[in-house]
């Protein structure tokens, strides 16, 4: 089974400050690979995926990752943080059971952002 | 689109009374997932079915049943609820590739007393 370990369960960053969550995982075939984010109240959006086409992945709200197969890593970063980007980040990777493609979720990172 | 919807988003249950959360999409997604979400323990998916017609059990089935009614609605029902499966409830359904993401619910906030 595959698995994910984002290091850091609690980030805090100044505004306008660098962003940089980790995210490890395990995995024995190439991953896809999956950053979603959390505001409070609310369900799971995308953020970003890897899908093998290219490393350096951009998403939304400024965000992007760099896939490192060597380091088998998938940090998430953002130049510049908001107090917007306050929210908990995810690191998911997908894996083939019965039938199906099922993520495996990290722990998660929750991101404050000090004014 | 709505997307992926839940009902309710809150529920308080007394032990051992029963419930069932009803999720619906409209994106005509083939596969279907409930997860469970406590603090620091990120999401583990409870139950997901690959197609209308069939379901698989995660990593937490203990205490769950589902029904995956047809290809849009799937449920998860609680037979003698207790107090270990308070929790964030979520659904979330994917059009059933490798690389598909999973489009989330806005969760139910379950409690149990």
């Amino acid at each position: 089974a595959q698995s994910v370990t984002q290091l850091g369960s609690h980030v805090s960053v100044s505004e306008g400050a660098l962003v940089l969550l980790r995210c490890n995982y395990s995995s024995s075939v190439p991953p896809y690979l999956f950053w979603y984010v959390q505001y409070p109240n609310q369900g799971l959006q995308l953020l970003l995926k890897y899908t093998s086409a290219a490393t350096l992945v951009k998403g939304i709200n400024g965000f992007e990752a760099e896939f490192k197969k060597s380091e088998t890593s998938f940090h998430l970063t953002k130049p510049s943080a908001h107090m917007s980007d306050a929210a908990e980040y995810f690191c998911a990777v997908s894996e083939f059971s019965p039938g199906s493609y099922q993520l495996t979720f990290g722990k998660g990172t929750k991101l404050s952002v000090i004014p | 689109n709505a997307g992926v919807t839940q009902t309710p988003k809150f529920q308080v249950l007394k032990t051992g009374q029963s419930m069932t959360l009803q999720c619906a999409q409209d994106m005509n997604h083939n596969s279907m997932y409930w997860y469970r979400q406590d603090p620091g323990m990120g999401l583990r998916l409870i139950y997901y079915s690959a197609s209308e017609g069939t379901t698989d059990k995660g990593e937490v089935p203990n205490g769950y049943n589902v029904s995956r009614l047809n290809k849009r609605e799937f449920s998860l029902r609680l037979e003698s609820a207790a107090p270990s499966q308070t929790s964030v409830y979520f659904c979330a359904s994917s059009a059933h590739r490798s690389n598909d993401e999973q489009y989330f619910g806005p969760g139910t906030r379950l409690t149990v007393t």
